[in-house]
């Protein structure tokens, strides 16, 4: 499979579980993303990883944790959550440049998370 | 990061027409200015962006225009069609490698 892949595609999952999403990219690309969509806040960034290292961490609670252990893989640890966890987290990727350019960023199919 | 205004939140046309959706910023440093489309169940995709040495950009029936004095660009759909019929979303380089995206606009494109 070809762009940005994310698995599970679907979690239902209870307040004391522990889960993690996946997420690959096949663009060669040194930046990813983890968003978080839901009625509020359409499309909310969490995290962003720039040649495997985070650069942002935007106010995300400590029950979600991200580990990139390289530049095609990104993960979403889960634990604890909360009922209101509940959206869509997408996974992207970009390239990017020295000077702080930005280009286009691609984005995974999403994880549909419900927690109960 | 910077923060940014979408609007409308909704916007209903009939087929044929046009439609517009405007988004403000603050922060007159901004460079880069990106247009998504999310249609319903699916990812959201680049659709056209613009960077600041330019005020116009077209590819066929959408555009972008930019005016950096006022601090706002838009984004132009002609001749709309069902298909157009998605949530688009605006955004903005952060301080760091990401986008803000604004609140997003659902166009509705009746037949």
């Amino acid at each position: 499979e070809t762009g940005v892949t994310q698995t599970p595609r679907h979690l239902v999952m209870g307040m004391t579980n522990k889960k993690s999403l996946k997420c690959e990219q096949h663009l060669g690309h040194n930046a990813m993303y983890w968003y978080k969509q839901s009625a509020k806040k359409p499309l909310e960034l969490m995290f962003v990883y720039n040649f495997k290292e985070q650069t942002e961490n935007n106010s995300v609670p400590s029950r979600f944790s991200p580990e990139c252990p390289n530049s095609s893989h990104l993960f979403l640890h889960l634990h604890t959550l909360q009922p209101e966890d509940s959206a869509l987290y997408l996974c992207a990727s970009s390239q990017t440049a020295v000077s702080g350019t930005l280009y286009e960023q691609y984005f995974g199919p999403g994880t549909r998370l419900t927690v109960t | 990061g910077e923060n940014v205004e979408q609007h409308p939140s909704t916007l209903s046309v009939q087929e044929g027409d046009s439609a517009v959706i405007k988004c403000t910023y603050s922060d007159s440093a901004s460079n880069y200015f990106p247009w998504y489309k999310q249609e319903l169940g699916k990812r959201p995709q680049l659709i056209i962006d613009i960077r600041s040495n330019v005020g116009e950009k077209k590819d066929q029936r959408i555009a972008v225009t930019l005016n950096k004095t006022a601090k706002h660009f838009s984004l132009h759909i002609t001749e709309t069609q069902p298909e157009d019929s998605a949530v688009y979303f605006c955004a903005l380089p952060n301080s760091g490698y990401a986008l803000n995206f604004g609140k997003g606009t659902s166009l509705l494109v009746t037949p």
